[in-house]
């Protein structure tokens, strides 16, 4: 079993469109977690971190379940620009991140 | 904000060739770098966390001999792939770890990491 799982997607939605990814992760002693947003055949780029309080950052909000070991990332009002993949990261080492193999997101016109 | 590069972008090699990626920080100080490769439509896989001046270690399945690293300063990091061969095509790419994060006011966060641009390898 993958350290984090993610379902790879793609998801297609139009424009305007709300989605949402969900993540689990197996380590119960992961402190951390983290959306990284990646772009074709570019480096990863941090998205946000996940908090237990849940976040949210402009149009996207991230939410941990603990109990569940189960995270989540919700986009609102998506824009073409926002098609991507986009990687769930745990974090249980204080230097260790691990990552999903990402949901690929594509949004059309 | 944090810059890290890599060099070379991309690159296409003979089997059994050695190959050396640079990953440098250029506007802060790396006490740690990390190495990780990523296999088309995988996940990142983090395969060796050097700091400066001392020895890399490895994940686990990695091997040391033929993935040769190397952070000699604390804007450097470079990765030798030895006796490469077609399996190792990946795309590699590194991460540097700040002491404190750049820019910031008022204390680091939480230890953020920020990744070079990635190299292409080839290994025909």
């Amino acid at each position: 079993r993958k350290e984090v799982e993610q379902d790879p997607g793609p998801f297609n939605v139009p424009e305007g469109a709300t989605v949402a990814f969900n993540c689990t992760y197996s380590n119960s002693a992961s402190q951390s977690f983290f959306w990284y947003r990646q772009d074709c055949r570019k480096e990863p780029k941090l998205l946000m971190s996940v908090y237990s309080s849940g976040n949210e950052d402009g149009r996207f909000t991230a939410q941990l379940n603990r109990a569940s070991q189960y995270i989540s990332l919700l986009i609102r009002d998506s824009k073409l620009s926002d098609s991507a993949t986009y990687l769930c990261v745990a974090q249980a080492h204080i230097e260790k991140l691990v990552f999903g193999t990402g949901t690929r997101l594509l949004v059309s016109p | 904000g944090a810059v890290v590069s890599q060099h070379p972008s991309r690159v296409i090699c003979k089997s059994g060739t050695s190959v050396k990626i640079e990953c440098r920080s250029l506007d802060f100080q790396a006490t740690t770098m990390f190495w990780y490769r990523q296999f088309p439509k995988q996940s990142l896989m983090l395969m060796a966390t050097s700091n400066e001046g001392s020895k890399a270690t490895y994940e686990q399945g990695v091997e040391k001999d033929k993935f040769l690293i190397n952070h000699a300063s604390l804007t450097l990091s470079t990765l030798t792939v030895t006796s490469a061969h077609p399996e190792d095509s990946s795309f590699y790419i590194c991460s540097a770890r700040p002491g404190s994060t750049p820019g910031a006011s008022g204390g680091s966060s939480y230890n953020e990491q920020f990744f070079g641009p990635g190299t292409r390898l080839t290994v025909l």
